[in-house]
């Protein structure tokens, strides 16, 4: 299996700040990781597929990079309605993968 | 405007049985795969299974496999997890969401919509 590690594990934050968060993949997956935002008792939603494309609908302040095993999400300028968690997702092989989320809350 | 709402939930003791429904709106519902993922509460999210559009393909993680099985109705827009020999670490809030693809025999493997989720506990 396709282990995710994500840091930090939280992050605190003011608003109008840059944030990156980290996810690693135990071996290389190409381009096959995804981003998602969850807030508290919502369902999580897309923000990034393909490791830097922007799903539909969601604020150009969201972007990612990265190939192989190294991924970043980057904030450009937190808001307010940003602080939730975050988790990425490898779709490379099955069983499929989650990390384990960054909590990102306001400073 | 794409809606998936499971429902089904609830509380069942430990091997026993449950079937969650997920019933799909505002799309062609057939034309494409569709997954399963659940969320134990305070927990992150773990992959449970998936389903091609015409509903051949079924897959499933290994620590639901065996003891729940994926189906479809394309013809009422609703996709099914029925869940048996149920155990405590299955709790979850349990959703259901859909894979991009319009193709839906070839499943990328991520997912555009998610359902609000149904919380199963399986507790005596």
């Amino acid at each position: 299996d396709i282990q995710m590690t994500q840091s930090p594990s939280s992050l605190s934050a003011f608003v109008g700040d840059r944030v990156t968060i980290t996810c690693r993949a135990s071996q290389s997956i190409s381009s096959y990781l995804n981003w998602y935002q969850q807030k508290p008792g919502k369902a999580p939603s897309l923000l990034i597929y393909a490791a830097s494309s922007l799903q539909s609908g969601v604020p150009s302040r969201f972007s990612g990079s990265g190939s192989g095993t190294d991924f970043t999400l980057t904030i450009s300028s937190l808001q307010p309605e940003d602080f939730a968690t975050y988790y990425c997702q490898q779709s490379y092989s099955t069983p499929i993968t989650f990390g384990q989320g960054t909590r990102l809350e306001i400073k | 405007e794409v809606q998936l709402v499971e429902s089904g939930g609830g509380l069942v003791q430990p091997g026993g049985s449950l079937r969650l429904s997920c019933a799909a709106s505002g799309f062609t519902f057939s034309g494409y795969a569709m997954h399963w993922v659940r969320q134990a509460p305070g927990k992150g999210l773990e992959y449970v299974s998936a389903i091609s559009s015409n509903g051949g393909s079924p897959y499933y993680a290994n620590s639901v496999k065996g003891r729940f099985t994926v189906s479809r109705d394309n013809s009422k827009n609703i996709l099914y997890l029925q869940m048996g020999s149920l155990r405590p670490d299955d709790t979850a809030v349990y959703y259901c969401a859909r894979d991009p693809n319009p193709g839906g025999q070839y499943r990328l493997y991520y997912f555009d919509y998610w359902g609000q989720g149904t919380l199963v506990t399986v507790s005596s």
